[in-house]
């Protein structure tokens, strides 16, 4: 069965600082992995997706992620924190291929950006 | 463009009142449909799925029940609402063959007192 861990429900960092978001996954085929970002009271944005292609992802607003299948992770970064992440993330596994495939999300993430 | 839409947007229910709860797509056809319940701090729990018409999946026993009366509506609802099923309800769509992603709606946020 697939799964997701993401490390520390809460991270502080200061503007202008690196963002480092972690998540490991667990799955029996080769996955695809997305992160998702989630502003108060909404819903959630696709902010980049994994599919087996290059295994350093980029995505909208500056993140990028890289899969290391040797430690089964997709840690998401930012190199320049700015206040406007301020939010929480999402890392998410799907795995398997045609018809409904069960997507299991993380636990998440709150992003906290100090100036 | 493909968009989904969730109404209402906020509800303030009574314990034991009943709930519906509509979530639309625009821009494709015969999506696979997802609801999800997110409480503070448990992330997100996926209630229901749907890959057509009249076809859903129950994840977890409860006292909800959703309907696919259209193929692009999606309907959550309860004959009565307890104190737990408080929490913001998210809708999401994708579709089947593709890589998988799902695309949310705005959401709604529930109240039961």
């Amino acid at each position: 069965a697939q799964s997701v861990t993401q490390l520390g429900s809460h991270v502080s960092v200061s503007e202008g600082a690196l963002v480092l978001l972690r998540c490991n996954y667990s799955s029996s085929v080769p996955p695809y992995l997305f992160w998702y970002v989630q502003y108060p009271n909404q819903g959630l944005q696709l902010l980049l997706k994994y599919t087996s292609a290059a295994t350093l992802v980029k995505g909208i607003n500056g993140f990028e992620a890289e899969f290391k299948k040797s430690e089964t992770s997709f840690h998401l970064t930012k190199p320049s924190a700015h206040m406007s992440d301020a939010a929480e993330y999402f890392c998410a596994v799907s795995e398997g291929s045609g018809g409904y495939q069960k997507v299991t999300f993380g636990t998440g993430t709150k992003l906290q950006v100090i100036p | 463009s493909q968009t989904i839409h969730q109404w209402p947007a906020t509800l303030v229910q009574p314990v034991g009142s009943p709930l519906s709860l509509e979530c639309t797509v625009e821009g494709t056809s015969n999506p696979n449909l997802y609801w999800y319940r997110q409480a503070a701090g448990r992330g997100l729990q996926l209630l229901f799925y749907s890959v057509g018409i009249g076809q859903i999946s129950s994840e977890v026993p409860q006292n909800l029940s959703a309907s696919r009366p259209q193929d692009r509506q999606f309907i959550l609802s309860s004959k009565k609402l307890l104190l737990s099923d408080s929490g913001f309800y998210l809708c999401a769509w994708n579709t089947a063959g593709a890589t998988y992603e799902q695309y949310f709606g705005p959401g709604t946020r529930l109240t039961v007192t």
